[in-house]
């Protein structure tokens, strides 16, 4: 079936850093991805839409300049967290809309748990 | 505005049935997708409903009324390995997910 594949799986980094998290597409082409983060104990919450070839859409309430994404091909998109601070710390999770079969679906990256020190 | 319902926690004996119920009001409706998250781990997908009925699938099956905005996920011959969260996800006219906060679904030997 359909793999996404999502990188780092964990990550730590000092305040003021920037982190890049990367989600590939494997054996399908993919022109919409998604980026969630999620909370302990709360359910994913949208961050935003990625596009191939064209810019996210971003979910109220979330910094497009502090959530950078980047949708340059059509099995990868990258999330970069710049200037990352404690408050940041979540696990984020991305998936890939296959349009391919008799239905639509969602696969989802094994997630990456940032921690900023 | 959007949003979710489902219950928080269910308990469940193994070998038995359990119905996970949830209800969705979105703006527009483009599918309604029940996911299985483990502790730790993504979600996998389970289930995809876009049309009014059953569909089944192994041990699972899902559940659709659009005109109530009501969807279930039914889980036979429950399994301990069956224990996690299972989330209910409505998508919008935009192809966003409405996610619905989980239920924890216990399952007891």
């Amino acid at each position: 079936g359909a793999v996404v594949s999502q990188h780092p799986s964990w990550v730590i980094c000092k305040s003021g850093t920037s982190v890049k998290i990367e989600c590939r597409s494997l054996d399908f082409q993919a022109t919409t991805m998604f980026w969630y983060r999620q909370f302990p104990k709360q359910s994913l919450m949208l961050m935003a839409t990625s596009n191939e070839g064209s810019k996210a859409t971003y979910e109220q309430g979330v910094e497009k300049d502090k959530f950078l994404i980047n949708h340059a091909s059509l099995t990868l998109s990258t999330l970069t967290v710049t200037s990352a601070h404690p408050e940041d710390s979540s696990f984020y999770i991305c998936s890939a809309r296959d349009l391919g079969g008799d239905s639509e679906k969602l696969f989802f990256g094994s997630g990456t748990q940032l921690s900023v020190l | 505005g959007q949003n979710i319902d489902q219950p928080t926690e269910m308990t469940a004996t193994e070998g038995a049935i359990v119905q996970i119920n949830c209800t969705y009001q979105t703006s527009g409706f483009n599918g309604l997708f029940w996911y299985q998250q483990h502790a730790g781990e993504a979600p996998t997908f389970l289930s995809y409903n876009v049309l009014d009925g059953l569909e089944e699938k192994g041990r699972f099956s899902s559940f659709l009324s659009r005109s109530k905005g009501y969807s279930y996920l039914l889980l036979k011959e429950l399994q301990m390995k069956d224990s996690a969260s299972y989330l209910c996800a409505a998508m919008d006219s935009n192809y966003q997910l409405i996610w619905g906060a989980g239920t924890k679904l216990i399952i007891k030997p």
